[in-house]
């Protein structure tokens, strides 16, 4: 069945340098994936997505690059800082039609706790 | 624009009770999606509603259910409650109409259930 999972639990970056959140999938199908950032005690925030026909893409600070031949998936964060410590999920989405509509139902990974050091 | 509001924020119940918990989506967002999210777990996905009419649904008991109304307001149900379902429940509005492109969801704050 489809999975979603990440390579690391827990990653500890120190402050300023760069940090690489890992995300595995298993569906080929799959045709847009998401990071969230979720700080504690609050709900996901959506950082970055990107579309299966794209294999890198740029944000603010953050880079998200989708490798399709191993399905693997990638989260860039430039100069890490403390307000990045979170766990960050990735999320993959695949269009099921319902009805007159399309929709993504989102198969989540277990989450990667990063931790800055200062 | 007002946030996704979740309540209540925390809650205690214990085993056999049933609870209700409510769903504010963020204004014009008529899709409302409910997790459970447990520690050391990833999101767990219960259902989609769109247009008070559950679209998707996850692989949970029936003990879950849910409702959508006109306003877009959304309540989860959870009857029989177990030990188990000790868990943050998290909602997530988004406008619903992907027709192919991305429909991003914004998550409320979550309420945090026990029980006992």
């Amino acid at each position: 069945g489809e999975s979603v999972g990440l390579h690391l639990p827990t990653l500890s970056v120190q402050e300023g340098d760069n940090s690489i959140i890992n995300c595995a999938y298993s569906n080929s199908a799959s045709d847009y994936f998401i990071w969230y950032k979720q700080e504690s005690g609050k709900g996901p925030q959506f950082i970055i997505d990107i579309r299966s026909n794209m294999d890198k893409r740029q944000g603010q600070r953050v880079t998200v690059l989708l490798n399709k031949t191993v399905k693997h998936l990638s989260l860039q964060i430039a100069a890490t800082q403390p307000g990045d410590s979170a766990v960050y999920f990735c999320a993959e989405g695949m269009l099921s039609v319902w009805g007159a509509e399309g929709n993504y139902q989102l198969i989540w990974g277990a989450g990667t706790k990063l931790i800055i050091k200062p | 624009k007002a946030g996704v509001t979740q309540t209540p924020r925390y809650l205690i119940k214990t085993r056999g009770q049933q609870v209700t918990l409510s769903c504010s989506p963020i204004s014009g967002h008529r899709s409302v999606s409910w997790y459970q999210q447990t520690p050391g777990q990833g999101l767990q996905f219960l259902f989609e509603y769109f247009s008070e009419t559950q679209r998707n649904k996850g692989n949970f008991p029936g003990r879950f259910s849910g409702r959508q109304f006109s306003n877009s307001r959304s309540e989860m149900n959870v009857s029989t409650l177990e030990l188990g379902d000790s868990a943050l429940y998290l909602c997530a509005s988004s406008s619903g109409v992907v027709a192919g492109s991305t429909d991003t969801q914004y998550f409320g704050p979550g309420t945090r259930l026990t029980v006992l």
